[in-house]
């Protein structure tokens, strides 16, 4: 059964710095990953998808990298600001057709 | 823009009660999925649609039932709502693809249910 962990579960940091995030999955027979944000009693927003043949996806100030042999992913913020603040969510789409969500990671950004 | 509605953003229900919660795309999406997210657990699949008239068991359908009479409309069913349901309900839709992965979930902004 595939299990997904995001570390840390929190993370509070002050602007403009770069962070990181982590995530990583037991099963590598995946057909992509994503990362989703979830701003407080709201839906989840697709930030990035990299499907099971790329290795990284770039939006803006986001990267998100995927080493599927290893089970990884990072998603990498550049230069922080307050309205980064929200739960961001790692997600594998498996050989089962279903998402497998990790539990979270809570990002604070203090001005 | 993809926008995926849900009918309610708060519902109060007392035990016993059969309990609806409505979801509506305007993508034309073909899979529709209903999710629950609970602190400490995650999000997790409670049924999924491919199809009119189709529906497919998640990882927790117990207590849950579906309908999708409509392609645009992915009805969850609480036939008799228990505490242990109260959670928050999270409705997403995608299109299909001979890709599998390609695409992304559409999420709606959520119905926070309270059974009492």
């Amino acid at each position: 059964k595939q299990e997904v962990t995001q570390i840390p579960a929190a993370l509070s940091v002050p602007e403009g710095e770069n962070l990181v995030l982590n995530c990583s999955f037991t099963d590598s027979a995946i057909y992509n990953l994503q990362w989703f944000r979830q701003d407080p009693g709201k839906g989840l927003t697709s930030l990035l998808l990299i499907q099971s043949s790329q290795r990284e996806q770039t939006s803006g100030r986001l990267n998100a990298s995927l080493d599927k042999s290893s089970g990884r992913s990072t998603l990498y913020i550049a230069a922080s600001q307050p309205g980064d603040s929200a739960t961001y969510l790692c997600a594998v789409y498996g050989s089962n057709y279903k998402l497998t969500f990790g539990k979270g990671t809570l990002l604070t950004v203090n001005p | 823009d993809v926008k995926v509605t849900q009918s309610s953003r708060y519902l109060v229900k007392r035990t016993g009660e059969k309990v609806f919660l409505e979801c509506v795309q305007d993508m034309d999406h073909e899979n529709m999925f209903w999710y629950r997210q609970d602190p400490g657990l995650g999000l997790r699949l409670i049924y999924f649609s491919y199809d009119v008239k189709m529906k497919e068991k998640g990882d927790i359908p117990e207590g849950y039932s579906v309908s999708r009479e409509k392609k645009e409309r992915f009805s969850l069913i609480l036939e008799s709502a228990s505490t242990n349901q109260t959670s928050m309900y999270l409705c997403a839709s995608s299109f299909a693809t001979l890709n599998p992965g390609s695409e992304t979930q559409y999420f709606g902004p959520g119905t926070r249910l309270l059974v009492l």
